[in-house]
């Protein structure tokens, strides 16, 4: 079945130290995207990817950081910049950028110790 | 700029009731719209999506949902709920070639 995977599923930071959450898609979508879920704010849009070697900030960038080297693969830093980064957080691709509709990973639970 | 109200932080209905979940949305153009759901801990999966073809939209699991250029409303309805409907319900917006903007989600209880 084609997807998306994201691991881990639950994650402990403890304050200062990066971490990178995977997420991997064998849908063929060229555009991947990172959002933020906090409780009561929906969704935000942290970064996405329109192609290989391509991305860009969205609306909560700051603290974060992607790389996409293969069409299948987006991860997600956050760095210690991050003042505030407990949170759930969500992979999803598309066919094409802002084309269609999204599909989502299962989650990443963050949380900072 | 795009928006989307979700009227309801919270709702609770009755086993068998039906299920209305509002959706007000801002756009300068017809959008393209969107209703998602969320279980605990878990990723969004779609339920039904408008893009012009009707006003009315039919999804999965009993879910349907009308277009209403006039009141820019697209709320969420099922006529008889069922103890697995409950869940977070995410209404979302885009117009061509720009992002999706979410709202801010309604969480329903379903009452046994």
């Amino acid at each position: 079945d084609g997807g998306i995977t994201q691991s881990p599923k639950y994650l402990f930071r403890k304050e200062g130290q990066n971490v990178t959450l995977s997420c991997e898609q064998n849908l063929n979508h060229d555009a991947m995207y990172w959002y933020r879920q906090d409780p009561g704010q929906g969704l935000r849009l942290i970064y996405y990817s329109q192609i290989v070697n391509d991305f860009q900030k969205g609306d909560i960038a700051e603290g974060y950081s992607v790389s996409r080297e293969k069409k299948e693969s987006f991860p997600l830093t956050v760095t210690s910049a991050q003042k505030n980064p407990t949170a759930f957080y969500l992979c999803a691709s598309s066919i094409h950028l802002w084309t269609g509709e999204l599909f989502f990973g299962e989650g990443s639970r963050l949380t900072v110790l | 700029a795009q928006s989307v109200t979700q009227l309801g932080s919270h709702v609770s209905v009755s086993e068998g009731a039906l299920v209305l979940l509002r959706c007000n949305y801002s756009s300068s153009v017809p959008p393209y719209l969107f209703w998602y759901v969320q279980y605990p801990n878990q990723g969004l999966q779609l339920l039904l999506k408008y893009t012009s073809a009707a006003t009315l939209v039919k999804g999965i699991n009993g879910f349907e949902a009308e277009f209403k250029k006039s009141e820019t409303s697209f709320h969420l309805t099922k006529p008889s709920a069922h103890m697995s409907d409950a869940a977070e319900y995410f209404c979302a917006v885009r117009n061509t070639g720009n992002q999706f903007y979410f709202g801010t989600g309604t969480s329903l209880t379903v009452i046994p």
